[in-house]
């Protein structure tokens, strides 16, 4: 079954960087696009990259564009989230998920992994 | 940016009763509004996707309707596990937003 496996998570002061990653297993990695979604405490969703199966498009809201960069390694059935210039705004549980669609992209995320929880904090 | 916004804030129910959340979108999504079940400490779950169409191995108690600006989310009889936060996400327009959740407690 899909499984998705979020880490490096962890507290990192402001204006710092981090860098999540996602392993996948349970499915053909390289067919589908994948999602970064936060949830910051108390609030709700917010869908903060989106890159296709091949990784020729990448998708970012205001709220992290040039300051997150998303990509993968199909190779290794890996995404990664490279987060910089970190605030205490970025502080969330972030969850990665595979996309709905195969060979392009529906912006539908269909599963998603346990998450990982980023603290930016002095 | 799409904004929807969810309806009741707080669902308060008893099993076995019928459970009827609202999404709203500031502007036409068309059919492309899905729903997501969250309970705390896990991962969202995909419910209904395209307003009408329940994800693979999703039960028939939930069902969606809707289209253009108001969506509907019915759970016909509440089980133990839909004690949950819903919400609906819409992929129209980017950015894919989400609303801000229902939470459906027990009463």
């Amino acid at each position: 079954q899909v499984q998705l496996v979020e880490s490096g998570g962890g507290v990192v002061q402001p204006g710092r960087s981090l860098r999540l990653s996602c392993a996948a297993s349970g499915f053909t990695f390289s067919n589908y696009g994948m999602h970064w979604v936060r949830q910051a405490p108390g609030r709700g969703l917010e869908m903060v990259a989106v890159i296709w199966f091949d990784g020729t498009k990448k998708y970012y809201p205001d709220s992290v564009k040039g300051r997150f960069t998303v990509s993968r390694d199909n190779s290794k059935n890996i995404v990664f989230l490279q987060m910089s210039n970190l605030t205490a705004e970025d502080t969330a549980v972030y969850y990665c998920a595979r996309d709905f669609c195969s060979d392009s992209s529906c912006y539908l995320p269909a599963y998603w992994g346990q998450g990982a929880l980023v603290t930016v904090s002095s | 940016e799409i904004v929807l916004t969810q309806s009741p804030a707080t669902l308060s129910l008893s099993p076995g009763e019928r459970a009827t959340l609202s999404c709203r979108a500031s502007q036409s999504v068309s059919s492309y509004l899905a729903w997501y079940r969250h309970k705390p400490g896990q991962a969202p779950r995909l419910l209904i996707y395209d307003a009408s169409n329940r994800a693979t191995g999703i039960p028939a108690r939930f069902s969606g309707s809707g289209s253009d600006t108001d969506f509907t989310l019915t759970i016909s009889s509440l089980e133990p596990e839909d004690f949950a936060v819903y919400y609906c996400q819409q992929r129209s327009r980017w950015p894919f937003t989400f609303g801000q959740g229902t939470k459906v407690e027990i009463k």
